[in-house]
């Protein structure tokens, strides 16, 4: 079946360590999208990826960083830079003509940071 | 940059009841909207997507509207059930990008 998948599904790293959120897709899609949830709030955009070997910014990327080596492939790690990486990350992807098409989604990985 | 906001932030209904919600979003340079129905512990599921002014979609007892001159999609939920308990996200693509943007969604509780 074709589908997306992120693992783990809970993550727990010290403080100062960089971890690295996995995140794969069957789907043949080339837009790859992170967001972020913190309690109470919605999710927002860390980074996307329209096409391999090319991704931007999102509204909140400062302490992450992303690779796009594979289209099936869109890993997010979380460096000691980010201030507060403790939250809930959603990956996402969608066809490359996406934007009238529904996007399909990762069942998401809880990470605490202690 | 697009802003996208929904309302109200969550609602509890009677089961039978009615309701709908709404998002908001800039007029300009906007080119689609998308409704999804977000269970816990489960992934976001799509509802609708939708890109033309006037656009109504229907699915099952839920049915959405857009208006892109004026900024707004509405959602409803005709006969809500208690399996319709769900936080139900907006998200906007504007034009000439795929940076896709989530309103902060709106959660709803339907009580049996």
């Amino acid at each position: 079946d074709g589908g997306i998948t992120q693992s783990p599904k809970y993550l727990f790293r010290k403080e100062g360590q960089n971890v690295t959120l996995s995140c794969e897709q069957n789907l043949n899609h080339d837009a790859m999208y992170w967001y972020r949830q913190d309690p109470g709030q919605g999710l927002r955009l860390i980074y996307y990826s329209q096409i391999v070997n090319d991704f931007q910014k999102g509204d909140i990327a400062e302490g992450y960083s992303v690779s796009r080596e594979k289209k099936e492939s869109f890993p997010l790690t979380v460096t000691s830079a980010q201030k507060n990486p403790t939250a809930f990350y959603l990956c996402a992807s969608s066809p490359a003509d996406g934007m009238n098409t529904e996007a399909f989604f990762g069942q998401g990985t809880r990470l605490t940071v202690v | 940059i697009l802003n996208v906001e929904q309302s109200p932030q969550s609602l509890h209904v009677q089961e039978g009841d009615s309701t709908n919600f709404t998002c908001s979003f800039p007029s300009s340079n906007f080119y689609a909207l998308h409704w999804y129905r977000w269970e816990t512990a489960k992934s976001p599921e799509a509802l609708f997507v939708m890109t033309l002014n006037g656009d109504e979609k229907k699915k099952g007892r839920i049915s959405a509207t857009l208006n892109t001159k004026e900024g707004y999609s509405y959602l409803y939920i005709k006969g809500s059930q208690p399996e319709d308990s769900a936080t139900y996200l907006c998200l906007g693509a504007a034009s000439g990008t795929y940076k896709y943007i989530f309103g902060t969604g709106t959660r709803l509780k339907v009580l049996a």
